[in-house]
């Protein structure tokens, strides 16, 4: 079956404590991206990866991080949480070069206090 | 700037009629457009993709137009049922990027 899998979906932190969300997908796609939806803002794209080390910023990069090492993840890291970084989370992917469609993982609500 | 609009942040409509949301955007020239549907507290799911030489796509009850002059699209819902009560978003690349840009979601309430 088809899938993204991210890890926590629930997550409370205090500020400045480092996290990581993972995203692991198996359906080989190139592409990769991360998102955050708040109300009233939508979705807004914080980075994606269109292949193993190639990665680039989204429209809201300040204050993550990525990596794509391999294929199949894309870590987003939160370096130094702070509260205005309170928002749900969803990891993405798709086959690069196509007009395809994205396919989303279930979500990460992350809560900094 | 670039700029995604959807017609209203939320629409009621009764069990049977059409539901007609609206994607305006400005800035853009799309080579296509993808609409998606969220459920609360899910991530959002692939309902249909257009592209700019297409001027309308269907899939079951729903149908996109994609109008490249007045830039805007509209999603149909016909004989709505109250199972399609969800979030819609519509969903642009970037021109040249293949990187999707998304409107902020128009919230349907179907009434039984």
């Amino acid at each position: 079956e088809a899938q993204v899998t991210q890890n926590p979906r629930y997550l409370i932190t205090v500020t400045g404590k480092k996290l990581t969300v993972t995203c692991s997908q198996n359906m080989n796609h190139e592409y990769m991206s991360w998102y955050r939806q708040d109300p009233g803002l939508g979705l807004r794209q914080i980075y994606y990866s269109m292949n193993v080390e190639v990665t680039d910023k989204g429209d809201v990069p300040e204050g993550y991080k990525v990596s794509r090492k391999e294929k199949r993840n894309f870590p987003l890291i939160l370096e130094s949480p702070s509260p205005n970084q309170t928002s749900l989370y969803f990891c993405a992917t798709r086959t690069w070069g196509e007009a395809g469609e994205l396919f989303f993982g279930e979500g990460s609500r992350l809560t900094v206090l | 700037s670039q700029k995604i609009e959807q017609n209203s942040e939320a629409l009621n409509i009764q069990e049977g009629k059409t539901a007609t949301l609206t994607c305006n955007y400005t800035n853009y020239s799309p080579a296509y457009l993808q609409w998606y549907r969220q459920d609360p507290g899910r991530g959002p799911v692939f309902l249909l993709l257009i592209r700019e030489n297409e001027k309308e796509k269907r899939k079951e009850r729903l149908k996109v137009t994609f109008d490249t002059t007045l830039k805007q699209s509209l999603f149909h819902i016909t004989a709505s049922q109250p199972a399609d009560s969800a979030t819609y978003l519509c969903a642009l690349d970037k021109t040249g990027a293949n990187n999707l840009f998304f409107g902020t979601g128009t919230r349907l309430t179907v009434i039984p």
